[in-house]
């Protein structure tokens, strides 16, 4: 079992919707939550971290992490074709703390 | 631009050449990383530096694959007697100790072995 498990997707939505990313972990000692979004042929572009459980809010995205159920989720409120993008989920992963990545999830907002 | 760089941003290569990749990091950043991503997939690590100190490598860093960062700023990957397995996109990222929830990656060498 992947320490990080994501739904590759893709995930097609139109504009304007609510979108809901996931993870889910098996390492219960993991603190520190991040999200990435990569597009096509670029390197992956940090959206936000979390520490914790909780929620945090940055404009049209709020990270959400569950430690009791080891699931975090990425909402995109009024989604844009901007945002069609690989969404990754990273977490720091053993004492070096090194960030350890899901496979992503492949978002596509159409018009 | 401050941000991670990495060069080339292509590379194609006949399978048994060597190839080497460069990467300079955000200036203040002593934690440097190297990811490799295959299509579909996830960045899978594969070492990082700490100031000029190589302190971890994945069981994928095999014996053809060599890392430097010479005096603790940039950092080259070699790999030699490349196969098209090696085939892949080459990350490089870096943060400061202490803020790991801080990785910047570079726009990636794209590797093609043919």
């Amino acid at each position: 079992q992947k320490e990080v498990e994501q739904d590759p997707g893709p995930l097609s939505v139109p504009e304007g919707a609510i979108v809901s990313l996931n993870c889910t972990y098996s390492n219960s000692a993991f603190q520190y939550f991040m999200w990435y979004r990569q597009y096509s042929r670029k390197g992956p572009e940090l959206l936000m971290y979390t520490y914790s459980s909780g929620n945090k809010e940055d404009g049209r995205f709020t990270a959400q992490v569950d430690k009791s159920s080891k699931y975090i989720s990425l909402f995109i409120r009024d989604s844009q074709p901007s945002d069609s993008a690989t969404y990754l989920c990273a977490m720091p992963s053993g004492g070096s703390y090194i960030p350890t990545f899901g496979r992503g999830t492949s978002l596509i907002v159409h018009p | 631009d401050t941000g991670v760089s990495q060069d080339p941003r292509h590379k194609i290569t006949k399978r048994g050449q060597n190839v080497t990749f460069r990467c300079d990091p955000i200036s203040e950043h002593n934690r440097l990383y190297w990811y490799r991503q295959t299509l579909g997939q996830g960045p899978e690590f594969l070492t990082y530096f700490q100031n000029e100190a190589q302190l971890e490598k994945s069981r994928l860093l095999s014996d053809r694959f060599s890392a430097e960062r010479p005096k603790g700023s940039f950092s080259t990957l070699e790999i030699q007697r490349t196969e098209q397995g090696d085939s892949a996109m080459y990350l490089c990222a870096s943060s400061f100790k202490g803020k790991d929830t801080e990785a910047f990656f570079g726009q990636g060498t794209r590797l093609t072995v043919v």
